[in-house]
C-alpha cells in the first residue's frame, strides 16, 4: 500500500487565520482524496483533487473555504481559510493506490482553532 | 447501537473475550465492504475487507461477516487485547471502486 505523509501533525489556529495541510504520497495516484472527521464522528469527503483539473466537491464544502492544489501526481495541499472554532476537525489526505482498491489514509492533521 | 451527537458508540469487552463490532451498511449495489481501525492520533488502518458475493472471510484473529439480505456487516475479534481498543469503522465501496462511504464507527474499549 502507499505511504502517505501529512504535515502538520497538528496546530492551533486563531479564527480568522488559514492553515494549509500538505499530503504527499510515495508512489503517483490518479486521485486523492481530503476528509474531515469531526470529534467523535466518522469521516466526510471534503473534495477529490485530480491533477491537472479542478477539485470536486462535496456537498456542503466550497472551493473558497477549502482550496486545494494538486500540482503533481504524488502531492496535494489542502487549505482551510478563515478558520472558525467549527472547524476544529481532522483532516485527513486518502489515496487508492494504483494496485489497490481501497483508500489509504495518512496520519491526518489535528487542527484545533481558537 | 445508533451514533448520537458526538458520542461515539462504545463496546467494552474484558481482555481476552471476543469482540463484535456491528455496521449497517447503505447501498446494495456495493462492490467491497472494509474494516478499518482508527487508533488516537493515527489515520485510519486497513484490517480486512470482503466482496459483496462473499459472507465470510477469516483474517488473524478476525472475521468479517456479510448479511446482505439485511445490509448488514460485522466484525469479530477473538481473544480481545488491550492493543485492540481503537474506534472501528466500517466503509462500503461502490460504483467500481469511486464512491466510499463510511459508518458512523464503533469505539472499542478493552478492560484488563
Amino acid at each position: 500500500s502507499a505511504v502517505i505523509s501529512q504535515k502538520p501533525s497538528r496546530d492551533i489556529c486563531q479564527r480568522g487565520t488559514s492553515l494549509t495541510i500538505q499530503c504527499q504520497v510515495d508512489s503517483q495516484v490518479t486521485m486523492m482524496f481530503w476528509y474531515r472527521q469531526q470529534p467523535g464522528q466518522s469521516l466526510t469527503l471534503i473534495a477529490t483533487a485530480n491533477q491537472g483539473s479542478e477539485a470536486t466537491y462535496e456537498s456542503g464544502f466550497v472551493i473558497d473555504k477549502f482550496p486545494i492544489s494538486r500540482p503533481n501526481l504524488t502531492f496535494s495541499t489542502l487549505t482551510v481559510s478563515n478558520m472558525s472554532p467549527e472547524d476544529s476537525s481532522i483532516y485527513l489526505c486518502s489515496v487508492v493506490p494504483g494496485t489497490g482498491y481501497y483508500p489509504t489514509f495518512g496520519s491526518g492533521t489535528r487542527l484545533t482553532v481558537v | 447501537g445508533e451514533s448520537v451527537g458526538l458520542h461515539l458508540p462504545t463496546l467494552s469487552v474484558q481482555e481476552g473475550d471476543n469482540s463484535i463490532i456491528n455496521c449497517a451498511y447503505s447501498n446494495s449495489a456495493s462492490d467491497y465492504f472494509i474494516w478499518y481501525k482508527q487508533e488516537s492520533g493515527k489515520g485510519p488502518q486497513f484490517i480486512i475487507d470482503i466482496r459483496s458475493n462473499m459472507d465470510k472471510r477469516q483474517g488473524q484473529r478476525v472475521t468479517v461477516l456479510l448479511n446482505k439480505t439485511v445490509k448488514h456487516l460485522s466484525l469479530q475479534i477473538a481473544a480481545t487485547q488491550p492493543g485492540d481498543s481503537a474506534v472501528y469503522f466500517c466503509a462500503e465501496i461502490g460504483n467500481y471502486g469511486q464512491n466510499f462511504v463510511f459508518g458512523p464507527g464503533t469505539r472499542l474499549s478493552v478492560l484488563p
